[in-house]
């Protein structure tokens, strides 16, 4: 079974500072890994995916993801946060060696950034 | 970039009528699905969709759902006899073979 853990229901950083989105998965095979952002009325936007590869996945907007196999991770980071981030921020997994496309979700963390 | 369209954005219905919501997915996928987000809960898979047939499909969905590709763009999610807990944000989703997965903007059921 593949599962995602988002611990945190809710972050806050002020505007400036470095932000992380913390995300664990747990897959029998290899992960293919996403984080996906939500704004108010609008549908599933993904900065950052992760297949194989570097552990440090570069995504848009200056959001960028560090993948840890052995701590089984892919948390969000932003080197300086802006008001315009917050929104609601999941994180997904596929199990690539299951022939499922299916992707699993985690429960969402709210990302509130303050100027 | 292109996107996947989703019509209508906001359906309310009577408990026990019909909905179809639709979906036209990026024109060169192959793989299409459907997934809920009911209000402040996680989204969730409902079903894959691949060479005109369901190729997975979850415990939600049940035999009130149903998904057909009509033609060469659409890609409908029929629920039958619609009940209050059916109340959520449906999104479709496309992707090809090895790719990302895009989301529309979603439709909201409101199920009163």
């Amino acid at each position: 079974a593949q599962s995602v853990a988002q611990p945190e229901d809710q972050v806050n950083v002020a505007e400036g500072n470095p932000l992380t989105v913390k995300c664990t998965y747990s897959v029998s095979g290899n992960p293919y890994l996403f984080w996906y952002v939500q704004y108010p009325n609008r549908g599933l936007q993904f900065p950052l995916k992760y297949i194989t590869g570097d552990n440090l996945v570069k995504g848009s907007y200056g959001f960028e993801a560090e993948f840890n196999k052995s701590q089984t991770s892919f948390h969000l980071k932003k080197p300086s946060a802006l008001v315009s981030d917050s929104a609601l921020y999941f994180c997904a997994v596929r199990d690539m060696d299951t022939g499922r496309r299916a992707l699993t979700f985690g429960s969402g963390t709210r990302l509130q950034v303050q100027p | 970039e292109p996107e996947v369209t989703q019509t209508p954005s906001h359906q309310v219905t009577q408990m026990g009528q019909e909905v179809i919501l639709r979906c036209v997915p990026i024109s060169n996928h192959l793989y299409f699905y459907w997934y809920r987000q009911i209000l402040g809960q996680k989204v969730e898979f409902l079903v894959s969709f691949y060479n005109n047939e369901i190729s997975e499909k979850s415990e939600i969905f049940d035999d009130q759902f149903s998904v057909e590709r009509p033609d060469g763009s659409n890609f409908t999610l029929k629920i039958r006899s619609t009940k209050l807990e059916d109340s959520a944000m449906y999104f479709c989703a496309s992707n090809t073979q090895g790719g990302g997965y895009t989301f529309g903007s979603g439709t909201r059921l409101t199920v009163v």
